[in-house]
C-alpha cells in the first residue's frame, strides 16, 4: 500500500469562501480520484485528477465549484469553491498504485464544516 | 460497472464468524469483485478481491459463487474492531474509477 496525507484533516468555513484541500502520496500513483462523503451516506465521486491536464468530472459536479490540479505523480489539490453548508462532507482523496493494478487506496479524509 | 446489493446491517458477536452477503447480477465476465471497509471517521480501507475463484489474506475470506452472481466475505473471527460500513463493489479493470454502494453496516457486540 501506501501512505496518503491530506491536508488540512478537518476544517470549519463560513459560507461563501473557498477552502483548497491538498492530498500526497509517497509512492508511484498511476491515477487519483477525488470523492465526497456526505453526512451519513456513502462516497460519490467527484472527478479523476489529470496529471497536466483538466481532471475529468462526473456527472453533476463542474470545474468552477470544484477546480482540481495534480501537477505532478504523486500530489493533487481539490478546491471547493463559494461554499455553501451544503458542501459540509468528508472529501478523500483515492489512488491506484503503479505496479498494483485496480485497487484503489484511500486518505483519511478532510471533515469540511460550512456554517 | 455493475450495481451491488447489500443488507443495510448486520449483527455479529464477538468471536464469530461473520458472513457478509453481496449480490452483484448484472457482473460481467472482465468485473472484479472488491471489498472495502470504513471505520468511522476514516477513509475506506482495501480488505480483499476476487475475480471468480475464492481469495483469502490475512484480513478475510471472499467466496464467489460459481456464476459470480454474488459473493460473500467472511470475517472469521469478528472484533470489536470489526464494527464498521462494509462496502462490496464490481470493478471494470478498464474503466479505472470505483463507485460505491451504500454497503452493510456491520456491528461487533460482546
Amino acid at each position: 500500500s501506501a501512505v496518503i496525507s491530506q491536508k488540512p484533516s478537518r476544517d470549519i468555513c463560513q459560507r461563501g469562501t473557498s477552502l483548497t484541500i491538498q492530498c500526497q502520496v509517497d509512492s508511484q500513483v498511476t491515477m487519483m480520484f477525488w470523492y465526497r462523503q456526505q453526512p451519513g451516506q456513502s462516497l460519490t465521486l467527484i472527478a479523476t485528477a489529470n496529471q497536466g491536464s483538466e481532471a475529468t468530472y462526473e456527472s453533476g459536479f463542474v470545474i468552477d465549484k470544484f477546480p482540481i490540479s495534480r501537477p505532478n505523480l504523486t500530489f493533487s489539490t481539490l478546491t471547493v469553491s463559494n461554499m455553501s453548508p451544503e458542501d459540509s462532507s468528508i472529501y478523500l482523496c483515492s489512488v491506484k498504485l503503479a505496479g498494483i493494478t485496480d485497487t484503489q487506496y484511500f486518505g483519511p479524509g478532510t471533515r469540511l464544516t460550512v456554517l | 460497472d455493475a450495481k451491488t446489493t447489500q443488507p443495510p446491517s448486520m449483527d455479529c458477536a464477538e468471536g464469530r464468524a461473520a458472513n457478509l452477503p453481496c449480490n452483484h447480477s448484472t457482473i460481467s465476465g472482465n468485473e472484479y469483485v472488491y471489498w472495502y471497509r470504513q471505520i468511522h471517521s476514516q477513509g475506506p480501507q482495501y480488505i480483499i478481491h476476487g475475480l471468480k475463484n475464492n481469495e483469502t489474506n490475512e484480513m478475510a475470506s471472499l467466496i464467489i459463487t460459481e456464476d459470480r452472481k454474488s459473493s460473500t466475505l467472511i470475517l472469521p473471527h469478528a472484533t470489536l474492531r470489526d464494527t464498521a460500513v462494509y462496502y462490496c463493489i464490481v470493478i471494470n479493470t478498464n474503466a479505472g474509477k470505483s463507485t460505491f454502494g451504500d454497503g452493510t453496516t456491520l456491528t461487533v457486540k460482546p
